[in-house]
């Protein structure tokens, strides 16, 4: 499978849940990236892994948890979330930000 | 720093129409690229085009056309004979030399075509 793979499509969860993200890409990208889009808001950086190292923590709750496991694995744990949480989570890949991004198709995430 | 704006937060247009979608940015890198990225409904952002700092050739991809100013620090794409499936939020984004492994995306444009 080509591109950038994220499970599951949608999730709805409660807010004492714990629930994970998975980001899969065979590209061979380098970098791994956690976006959140909110409704009306810009697109937020939430964390940045490099060669399986974490380089960029947006100032994230720790109620969001990543893991990379591996350079093709992304993984994004959550646990005793808010309502305000819920938005359109985005993982992408690249093999250098001066190449552009590829984007998987979101987790619609609802927290009730 | 490093900064997108897309000042046009909606734009409408009536199918068959041209439209304008404005990007300005501003950078301290010598070196930096410029994207543009269509989101649809579906969600995921597909990549349109990628515009190095040293290259100010416009270009053209069917209706597609992209303007590079680097005098007014300015990427503007321009769709022409819009139609329905063009509606979209659309993003410009910047990386240089400084940006780590990062972009920095504008706010985005959503453009709704009305047939």
């Amino acid at each position: 499978e080509t591109g950038v793979t994220q499970t599951p499509r949608h999730l709805v969860m409660g807010m004492t849940n714990k629930k994970s993200l998975k980001c899969e890409q065979h590209l061979g990208h380098n970098a791994m990236y956690w976006y959140k889009q909110s409704a009306k808001k810009p697109l937020e950086l939430m964390f940045v892994y490099n060669f399986k190292e974490q380089t960029e923590n947006n100032s994230v709750p720790s109620r969001f948890s990543p893991e990379c496991p591996n350079s093709s694995h992304l993984f994004l744990h959550l646990h005793t979330l808010q309502p305000e949480d819920s938005a359109l989570y985005l993982c992408a890949s690249s093999p250098g930000a001066f190449y552009g991004y590829t984007f998987g198709s979101g987790t619609r995430l609802t927290v009730v | 720093a490093q900064k997108v704006t897309q000042a046009q937060t909606e734009i409408s247009v009536v199918e068959k129409e041209d439209v304008t979608l404005d990007c300005v940015y501003e950078t301290r890198d010598t070196t930096y690229y410029l994207f543009w990225y269509k989101q649809p409904p579906s969600g995921e952002l597909v990549f349109l085009i990628r515009r190095n700092s040293f290259d100010e050739q416009n270009e053209i991809s069917g209706r597609y056309s992209w303007n590079f100013q680097k005098s007014t620090s300015s990427f503007n794409f321009t769709i022409t004979a819009s139609q329905v499936v063009d509606s979209a939020v659309y993003f410009c984004a910047l990386s240089g030399t400084n940006t780590g492994n990062q972009f920095y995306f504008g706010t985005g444009t959503s453009l709704t075509v009305i047939p």
